[in-house]
């Protein structure tokens, strides 16, 4: 049974240009979180897609956004690089029904801003 | 604001000593308690949760955490670790009025010497 999977693991970008980071839930999961994990700290909730809708965000701006497909997959657009939008990006899958016990992360995107 | 603070950065312990890791939120409400693991090069790994009833909650590899509601805490602690403890270890809440976003501590790193 696959867990979460998510593409690339690292990439390396230039300040103002886009970015987009793709995740696949673990099996029979239909609710996906983006967390930004910054070095050095615990990783920061970025919004969660249920139903192909952004059902909740973090203190992140525009810049950010997300798509959630029929099949339950996402992606993570960012736009307008920045310096300080190098991290972690870790993707968590669950079951809308669930109470979050079953969290599954995966093991995330490097992404280097230059 | 809601926080998670975890007092320790980086914790270092020979094998077969006892462990007690820091964890301290800042919320009046309700919530719910979690300790992730993240070994090196592997993704974020639930340890224990806990939800309501017993404050003394046991999880994985023989950890357990103690939820105490008067001092906002819940110290993760085992009684004796091993070299493959070692890790980074993060603390969450989950509060009703975050919603179903977890809020993470900055990590505590723990290096154990066999």
């Amino acid at each position: 049974d696959a867990g979460v999977t998510q593409s690339p693991t690292h990439l390396i970008k230039t300040r103002g240009q886009q970015v987009t980071l793709r995740c696949s839930p673990k099996s029979g999961h239909d609710t996906v979180s983006w967390y930004q994990q910054a070095l050095g700290q615990g990783p920061q909730f970025i919004f969660q897609y249920y139903e192909e809708e952004e059902r909740q965000r973090g203190n992140f701006p525009d810049r950010f956004s997300g798509h959630q497909f029929p099949n339950y997959s996402s992606e993570l657009n960012v736009n307008a690089l920045l310096l300080g939008d190098s991290a972690l990006y870790l993707c968590a899958s669950s079951l809308q029904t669930g109470t979050n016990e079953k969290l599954f992360f995966g093991s995330g995107t490097q992404l280097s801003v230059l | 604001a809601q926080s998670v603070s975890q007092h320790n950065h980086h914790v270092i312990l020979s094998e077969a000593a006892s462990l007690e890791l820091g964890c301290n939120y800042s919320y009046g409400g309700t919530v719910n308690l979690f300790w992730y693991v993240q070994y090196p090069g592997q993704h974020l790994q639930l340890l224990l949760k806990y939800f309501s009833g017993d404050p003394l909650v046991k999880g994985i590899k023989g950890f357990e955490a103690e939820f105490i509601k008067s001092k906002f805490s819940f110290n993760l602690r085992k009684p004796s670790v091993q070299w493959s403890d070692t890790a980074e270890y993060f603390c969450a809440v989950m509060t009703n009025q975050a919603g179903t976003a977890l809020i993470f501590g900055k990590g505590t790193t723990l290096s154990v010497s066999s």
